[in-house]
């Protein structure tokens, strides 16, 4: 079964520094991998898709790496700001229907 | 992408009772898919919904407490029966889309419930 994990759960940091946040899955059978964003009490925003094929995907000031032997992606977020408080979810696609399997979170709160 | 509306956004509800939460998408999708999210965990997939089928539930969720309906390519419903308050949680509906970003999924607002 696969199992989905990020590290950290949670992580705060001051205005201006890059974040780091890591997703690992215990099968590496995927066909894509997303990286969700999550305000409190509201529904997910789709932030980055990375089909298995691709290493690495970029909108702005987020990139998001793949390396789908070791079965790792880690999303990087640079410049942080206050607005980028909020939980990240990674979510691997384990079947072409859209089925989705979510790791636990983590919980970003950035400083002013 | 997708725009997708949920209804309610909220709601308190009385133990035993039940509710439907409705969700409209703005374009026709195949695979209409409904998650739970407890609080402080993360997502789990309650069933998936194919229109002119019969919805495919998870382990754990049966249809006597979740039915679902999906009657066109835009809408769905999931009906939360009998509710006791461990019934408390965000419900999501989900569409995952075709195209240039195959396999990517979009999400509504959610429903948080609460059951006194």
């Amino acid at each position: 079964k696969q199992e989905v994990t990020q590290i950290p759960a949670a992580l705060s940091v001051p205005e201006g520094e890059n974040l780091v946040l890591n997703c690992s899955f215990t099968d590496s059978a995927i066909y894509n991998l997303q990286w969700f964003r999550q305000d409190p009490g509201k529904g997910l925003t789709s932030l980055l898709l990375i089909q298995s094929s691709q290493r690495e995907q970029t909108s702005g000031r987020l990139n998001a790496s793949l390396d789908k032997s070791s079965g790792r992606s880690t999303l990087y977020i640079a410049a942080s700001q206050p607005g980028d408080s909020a939980t990240y979810l990674c979510a691997v696609l384990t079947d072409s229907w859209g089925k989705l399997q979510f790791g636990a979170g983590t919980q970003v709160v950035v400083t002013p | 992408s997708a725009v997708i509306s949920q209804k309610p956004s909220r709601d308190i509800c009385q133990r035993g009772t039940s509710l439907t939460i409705q969700c409209q998408v703005d374009s026709q999708v195949t695979m209409m898919f409904w998650y739970r999210q407890q609080p402080g965990q993360s997502l789990t997939l309650i069933a998936t919904a194919n229109q002119g089928s019969e919805a495919t539930y998870e382990s754990g969720f049966v249809i006597d407490k979740f039915p679902i309906s999906r009657p066109n390519l835009t809408f769905s419903t999931l009906t939360v029966s009998n509710m006791s308050p461990e019934d408390s949680s965000i419900y999501l509906c989900s569409v995952v889309m075709t195209g240039a970003n195959t396999g990517e999924l979009f999400f509504g607002e959610g429903s948080r419930l609460t059951v006194l």
